[in-house]
Protein backbone atom coordinates (compact mmCIF):
# COMPACT_ATOMS: atom_id res chain seq x y z
CA UNK A 1 0.00 0.00 0.00
CA UNK A 2 1.89 3.69 -1.05
CA UNK A 3 1.41 6.08 1.00
CA UNK A 4 -0.97 9.22 0.23
CA UNK A 5 0.51 12.43 -1.70
CA UNK A 6 0.52 15.69 0.29
CA UNK A 7 2.64 18.43 -0.28
CA UNK A 8 5.71 18.83 1.58
CA UNK A 9 4.94 22.05 2.44
CA UNK A 10 2.43 24.87 2.80
CA UNK A 11 2.80 28.32 4.06
CA UNK A 12 0.35 31.62 4.61
CA UNK A 13 0.35 34.58 6.82
CA UNK A 14 -2.10 35.29 9.98
CA UNK A 15 -5.81 35.46 9.06
CA UNK A 16 -4.98 34.23 5.63
CA UNK A 17 -6.15 30.28 4.82
CA UNK A 18 -4.12 27.31 3.42
CA UNK A 19 -5.50 24.29 2.12
CA UNK A 20 -3.63 20.93 1.79
CA UNK A 21 -4.22 18.22 -0.32
CA UNK A 22 -3.92 14.17 -0.03
CA UNK A 23 -4.24 12.25 -2.99
CA UNK A 24 -4.96 8.76 -3.25
CA UNK A 25 -6.62 6.16 -5.21
CA UNK A 26 -9.89 4.20 -5.74
CA UNK A 27 -8.92 1.58 -3.43
CA UNK A 28 -8.46 4.08 -0.58
CA UNK A 29 -9.23 7.79 -0.52
CA UNK A 30 -11.93 7.61 -3.51
CA UNK A 31 -13.89 3.92 -1.72
CA UNK A 32 -14.79 5.17 1.69
CA UNK A 33 -15.28 8.32 4.01
CA UNK A 34 -12.52 7.26 6.35
CA UNK A 35 -10.45 10.34 5.83
CA UNK A 36 -8.60 11.66 8.98
CA UNK A 37 -6.46 14.44 9.19
CA UNK A 38 -3.84 14.82 12.37
CA UNK A 39 -2.07 17.99 13.54
CA UNK A 40 1.43 17.27 14.92
CA UNK A 41 3.61 19.62 16.83
CA UNK A 42 7.32 18.62 17.31
CA UNK A 43 7.79 16.16 19.68
CA UNK A 44 4.24 15.50 20.40
CA UNK A 45 1.82 12.61 19.55
CA UNK A 46 -0.51 13.59 16.47
CA UNK A 47 -3.33 15.04 17.38
CA UNK A 48 -6.88 14.16 15.72
CA UNK A 49 -8.51 17.39 14.00
CA UNK A 50 -11.03 15.83 11.26
CA UNK A 51 -12.21 12.14 11.08
CA UNK A 52 -14.69 10.86 8.38
CA UNK A 53 -13.87 13.36 5.67
CA UNK A 54 -15.54 16.46 7.12
CA UNK A 55 -16.21 16.07 11.27
CA UNK A 56 -14.31 17.97 14.03
CA UNK A 57 -13.88 16.17 17.36
CA UNK A 58 -14.34 17.75 20.35
CA UNK A 59 -12.57 20.95 21.06
CA UNK A 60 -11.11 21.28 17.89
CA UNK A 61 -11.62 24.54 16.21
CA UNK A 62 -13.84 25.02 13.58
CA UNK A 63 -11.16 27.02 11.47
CA UNK A 64 -10.38 23.62 10.23
CA UNK A 65 -12.50 22.11 7.52
CA UNK A 66 -12.38 18.72 5.71
CA UNK A 67 -13.39 17.99 1.75
CA UNK A 68 -13.23 14.99 -0.42
CA UNK A 69 -13.54 14.77 -4.41
CA UNK A 70 -12.61 11.60 -5.67
CA UNK A 71 -9.97 10.40 -4.80
CA UNK A 72 -8.33 13.75 -3.43
CA UNK A 73 -9.20 14.75 -0.02
CA UNK A 74 -8.68 18.24 1.11
CA UNK A 75 -7.48 20.35 4.99
CA UNK A 76 -8.71 24.21 4.92
CA UNK A 77 -7.51 25.96 8.18
CA UNK A 78 -8.94 29.68 7.96
CA UNK A 79 -7.85 32.35 9.86
CA UNK A 80 -4.46 30.93 10.20
CA UNK A 81 -2.83 31.36 13.69
CA UNK A 82 0.69 31.08 15.20
CA UNK A 83 -0.01 27.93 16.78
CA UNK A 84 -1.06 26.30 13.37
CA UNK A 85 2.15 26.00 12.36
CA UNK A 86 2.78 22.38 12.86
CA UNK A 87 2.88 19.43 10.32
CA UNK A 88 -0.30 17.71 9.02
CA UNK A 89 -0.81 14.52 7.92
CA UNK A 90 -4.31 12.88 6.31
CA UNK A 91 -4.82 9.28 6.41
CA UNK A 92 -7.94 6.80 5.02
CA UNK A 93 -8.91 3.47 5.58
CA UNK A 94 -8.49 1.07 2.48
CA UNK A 95 -10.25 -1.84 0.17
CA UNK A 96 -7.47 -4.12 2.17
CA UNK A 97 -8.94 -3.28 5.47
CA UNK A 98 -5.84 -1.29 6.54
CA UNK A 99 -5.05 1.75 7.28
CA UNK A 100 -2.51 4.45 4.66
CA UNK A 101 -1.07 7.67 5.65
CA UNK A 102 -0.02 10.86 3.83
CA UNK A 103 3.56 12.06 3.88
CA UNK A 104 3.02 14.69 5.92
CA UNK A 105 2.57 18.60 5.11
CA UNK A 106 4.53 21.02 6.65
CA UNK A 107 2.81 24.60 7.60
CA UNK A 108 4.62 27.64 7.95
CA UNK A 109 3.11 30.79 9.89
CA UNK A 110 4.71 33.07 8.28
CA UNK B 1 -11.17 10.21 29.75
CA UNK B 2 -9.01 7.29 27.73
CA UNK B 3 -5.09 7.30 28.74
CA UNK B 4 -2.66 4.80 26.85
CA UNK B 5 0.17 4.36 28.39
CA UNK B 6 3.04 2.26 27.01
CA UNK B 7 6.26 0.37 28.04
CA UNK B 8 9.16 -1.69 26.56
CA UNK B 9 12.24 -1.81 26.17
CA UNK B 10 14.40 1.24 24.07
CA UNK B 11 16.78 -1.26 22.58
CA UNK B 12 16.49 -4.08 20.60
CA UNK B 13 19.35 -5.99 19.20
CA UNK B 14 19.01 -7.22 15.25
CA UNK B 15 17.49 -10.51 14.55
CA UNK B 16 15.38 -10.10 18.01
CA UNK B 17 11.73 -9.28 18.61
CA UNK B 18 10.57 -6.00 19.26
CA UNK B 19 7.93 -6.19 22.20
CA UNK B 20 5.48 -3.59 23.70
CA UNK B 21 2.61 -3.22 25.67
CA UNK B 22 0.00 -0.50 25.75
CA UNK B 23 -1.98 -0.23 29.02
CA UNK B 24 -6.21 1.56 28.60
CA UNK B 25 -7.89 3.24 30.91
CA UNK B 26 -11.11 5.05 30.46
CA UNK B 27 -12.45 2.11 28.02
CA UNK B 28 -11.90 -1.59 27.12
CA UNK B 29 -9.67 -3.45 24.66
CA UNK B 30 -12.93 -5.62 24.16
CA UNK B 31 -15.20 -2.41 23.27
CA UNK B 32 -17.48 -3.38 20.53
CA UNK B 33 -16.61 -0.05 19.10
CA UNK B 34 -13.42 0.66 19.03
CA UNK B 35 -9.80 -0.85 17.76
CA UNK B 36 -6.55 -0.91 19.11
CA UNK B 37 -3.58 0.10 16.52
CA UNK B 38 0.34 0.56 16.56
CA UNK B 39 1.28 3.16 14.62
CA UNK B 40 5.27 4.00 13.84
CA UNK B 41 6.54 7.31 12.86
CA UNK B 42 10.43 7.69 11.22
CA UNK B 43 11.81 10.30 9.66
CA UNK B 44 12.50 7.94 6.72
CA UNK B 45 9.13 6.56 6.47
CA UNK B 46 6.93 8.94 7.83
CA UNK B 47 3.48 7.85 9.82
CA UNK B 48 3.00 4.05 8.83
CA UNK B 49 0.37 2.24 10.28
CA UNK B 50 1.43 -1.39 11.68
CA UNK B 51 -1.89 -3.07 12.36
CA UNK B 52 -4.84 -3.17 14.67
CA UNK B 53 -7.07 -6.19 16.66
CA UNK B 54 -10.61 -5.38 17.66
CA UNK B 55 -13.27 -7.12 19.03
CA UNK B 56 -16.65 -7.89 17.28
CA UNK B 57 -18.03 -10.97 19.02
CA UNK B 58 -14.77 -12.19 18.22
CA UNK B 59 -11.55 -11.41 17.82
CA UNK B 60 -10.15 -9.57 14.42
CA UNK B 61 -6.54 -8.81 13.60
CA UNK B 62 -5.37 -6.65 10.71
CA UNK B 63 -1.90 -5.77 9.60
CA UNK B 64 0.06 -3.85 6.88
CA UNK B 65 1.03 -6.11 4.43
CA UNK B 66 4.61 -5.36 4.35
CA UNK B 67 4.84 -6.45 7.94
CA UNK B 68 2.71 -9.60 8.03
CA UNK B 69 4.50 -11.89 8.34
CA UNK B 70 7.12 -10.25 11.23
CA UNK B 71 3.74 -9.00 13.18
CA UNK B 72 1.65 -9.95 16.45
CA UNK B 73 -0.92 -7.95 18.03
CA UNK B 74 -2.60 -9.86 20.90
CA UNK B 75 -5.22 -8.28 23.27
CA UNK B 76 -5.08 -9.12 26.93
CA UNK B 77 -8.16 -8.47 28.32
CA UNK B 78 -7.37 -9.37 31.65
CA UNK B 79 -5.07 -6.58 32.08
CA UNK B 80 -7.08 -4.46 29.76
CA UNK B 81 -3.96 -3.75 27.47
CA UNK B 82 -2.46 -4.93 23.97
CA UNK B 83 1.12 -5.67 22.94
CA UNK B 84 2.99 -5.57 19.61
CA UNK B 85 5.11 -7.76 18.88
CA UNK B 86 7.65 -7.61 15.95
CA UNK B 87 9.90 -10.35 14.91
CA UNK B 88 13.28 -10.37 13.17
CA UNK B 89 13.97 -6.84 13.38
CA UNK B 90 16.82 -4.84 11.42
CA UNK B 91 17.44 -1.46 11.37
CA UNK B 92 15.07 -0.12 9.24
CA UNK B 93 12.76 -0.79 12.29
CA UNK B 94 13.81 1.70 14.63
CA UNK B 95 11.13 4.20 14.93
CA UNK B 96 8.79 5.79 17.60
CA UNK B 97 5.91 3.45 18.36
CA UNK B 98 2.75 4.82 19.38
CA UNK B 99 -0.24 2.79 20.32
CA UNK B 100 -3.64 4.15 19.24
CA UNK B 101 -7.32 4.37 20.00
CA UNK B 102 -9.43 3.95 16.82
CA UNK B 103 -13.02 4.34 17.05
CA UNK B 104 -14.62 2.48 14.44
CA UNK B 105 -16.09 3.04 11.91
CA UNK B 106 -15.14 6.29 11.34
CA UNK B 107 -13.91 7.84 13.92
CA UNK B 108 -10.48 8.16 13.20
CA UNK B 109 -7.48 7.78 15.64
CA UNK B 110 -8.60 9.71 18.74
CA UNK B 111 -6.32 8.40 21.30
CA UNK B 112 -2.47 8.35 21.21
CA UNK B 113 -0.09 6.59 23.61
CA UNK B 114 3.45 8.87 24.59
CA UNK B 115 4.92 7.57 21.87
CA UNK B 116 8.50 4.58 22.98
CA UNK B 117 11.25 5.19 20.68
CA UNK B 118 12.76 1.97 19.67
CA UNK B 119 16.32 1.57 18.61
CA UNK B 120 17.20 -1.69 16.55
CA UNK B 121 21.56 -1.70 16.92
CA UNK B 122 24.22 -4.45 18.28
Amino acid sequence: QSALTQPASVSGSPGQSVTISCTGTSSDIGAYNYVSWHQQHPGKAPKLIIYAVSNRPSGVSNRFSGSKSGNTASLTISGLQAEDDANYYCSSYTRSSTWVFGGGTKLTVL
Amino acid sequence: QVQLQQSGPGLVKPSQTLSLTCAISGDSVSSNSAAWNWVRQSPSRGLEWLGRAYYRSKWYHDYALSLKSRITINPDTSKNQFSLQLDSVTPEDTALYYCVRETSPDGGFDYWGQGTLVTVSS
